[in-house]
């Protein structure tokens, strides 16, 4: 059972438009979310991060938001830019596992 | 430079012959990681550890083995490869804070693995 899922595999977006990636979850005991990109022949670099105690948070133009009651986190990137376009990652850690989903694939055409 | 290596970077092996994958980073990091990615299944974890002499199973460790008798290493073993393991591996390692892994982890740039 995948207790991390990324539903849409892939997501092509504007230049200069706001990108939106979805992640949901389902075990309540996740207590950071994190966000990775990843460049092909690259190993994934770290984006933004999530504690379970917050709602939101932010990094220049990477804001990234928690629903608990929902389970639910997403990734907002405005604007969005031609170098965004890489795999997007969600993770959620317990203690010392982290646990991956499937990734998106984002597209940003200029 | 700050950085995560690991070696080698590309590998091809035949069934059942034992092999190591290092992994070692300057950043005195407590926590270190293994990964693999495969198609649709994004990254899944192997082994963890969170300091020296102090191993753990992530979601896949079959077949794995790790050990951690320095901070800065944290070799993957293989002792009898199998061509389910054929994949792309990745080694990570953060700073732990009180709270848990919420800090960046730096990931190696990988080492694809196909077992014959």
């Amino acid at each position: 059972d995948q207790q991390v899922k990324q539903n849409s595999p892939s997501l092509s977006v504007q230049e200069g438009r706001i990108s939106i990636l979805n992640c949901d979850y389902t075990n309540s005991m996740f207590d950071y979310f994190l966000w990775y990109k990843k460049y092909p022949a690259e190993g994934p670099t770290f984006l933004i991060s999530i504690s379970s105690i917050k709602d939101k948070n932010e990094d220049g133009r990477f804001t990234v938001f928690l629903n608990k009651s929902a389970k639910h986190l997403s990734l907002h990137i405005v604007p969005s830019q031609p170098g965004d376009s890489a795999v997007y990652f969600c993770a959620a850690a317990q203690g010392g596992k982290l646990i991956f989903g499937q990734g998106t694939e984002l597209s940003v055409k200029p | 430079e700050a950085q995560v290596t690991q070696n080698p970077r590309y590998l091809i092996t035949v069934t059942g012959k034992k092999l190591t994958v290092t992994c070692s980073q300057n950043m005195n990091h407590e926590y270190m990681s293994w990964y693999r990615q495969d198609p649709g299944l994004g990254l899944r974890q192997i082994y963890y550890s969170m300091n020296v002499e102090v191993t753990d199973k992530g979601d896949v460790p079959e077949g794995y083995k790790v050990s951690r008798k320095e901070k800065r290493n944290f070799p993957l073993i293989l002792e009898s490869p199998s061509p389910n393991q054929t994949s792309l591996y990745f080694c990570a390692s953060s700073f732990l804070s009180s709270e848990g892994l919420g800090n960046e982890q730096f990931f190696g740039p990988g080492t694809r693995l196909t077992v014959l």
